[in-house]
């Protein structure tokens, strides 16, 4: 059973555009997410991450969101640039467990 | 540099004969760990190390083996590999997985992509 789900695959974005990359979750007891990077031929590399007692989070042209009722989070990026290319992952951890769980990814294009 | 360091990057073998994929951090990380990534399944937690000595079971840990022998190295041995095992491995590393310090963030190798016929 997925606890982490980021519904879409891909997503694909012009230059100077918004991308709104989503993520969902099942697990009530998650209270801090993450959210990484990764480039073909790398590891990822970590972005921006959010506590539970928060419902928004910010870092440059970064800016991550967090609903609890809904179970949702999502990572917005403004402006989009052609180096955000990449595979994106969250990823959340429970209290009460060493574990962190990650989602499948989204794959973001941006074109010129 | 603080990397983690994965080898060999790329490797190829064939069913049953075994295989040791080492992983060594020089950032003096507590905890070490290990991941497979395959499409559509994003990343899977394989084992996991809070520290020395200490190792526990991840969420796909079937036809692995790790040691924690030593603070900065977490090798991954698959004993006898079979094709349900070909997929993109990683190891990563952070200060801690425990308490306040499980928000330090996982830093990763560059991964290790494994293909058994």
């Amino acid at each position: 059973d997925q606890q982490v789900k980021q519904n879409s695959p891909s997503l694909s974005v012009q230059e100077g555009r918004i991308s709104i990359l989503n993520c969902d979750y099942t697990n009530s007891m998650f209270d801090y997410f993450l959210w990484y990077k990764k480039y073909p031929a790398e590891g990822p590399t970590f972005l921006i991450s959010i506590s539970s007692i928060k419902d928004k989070n910010e870092d440059g042209r970064f800016t991550v969101f967090l609903n609890k009722s809904a179970k949702h989070l999502s990572l917005h990026i403004v402006p989009s640039q052609p180096g955000d290319s990449a595979v994106y992952f969250c990823a959340a951890s429970a209290r009460n467990t060493d574990k962190l769980i990650f989602g499948t990814g989204t794959r973001l294009q941006v074109f010129p | 540099e603080a990397q983690v360091t994965q080898n060999p990057r790329y490797l190829i073998t064939v069913t049953g004969k075994k295989l040791t994929v080492t992983c060594s951090q020089n950032m003096n990380h507590e905890y070490m760990s290990w991941y497979r990534q395959d499409p559509g399944l994003g990343l899977r937690q394989i084992y996991y190390s809070m520290n020395v000595e200490v190792t526990d079971k991840g969420d796909v840990p079937e036809g692995y083996k790790v040691s924690r022998k030593e603070k900065r190295n977490f090798p991954l041995i698959l004993e006898s590999p079979s094709p349900n095992q070909t997929s993109l491995y990683f190891c990563a590393s952070s200060l801690s997985g425990r308490g306040e310090r499980r928000f330090s963030p996982l830093h990763f190798g560059n991964g290790t992509r494994l293909t058994v016929t």
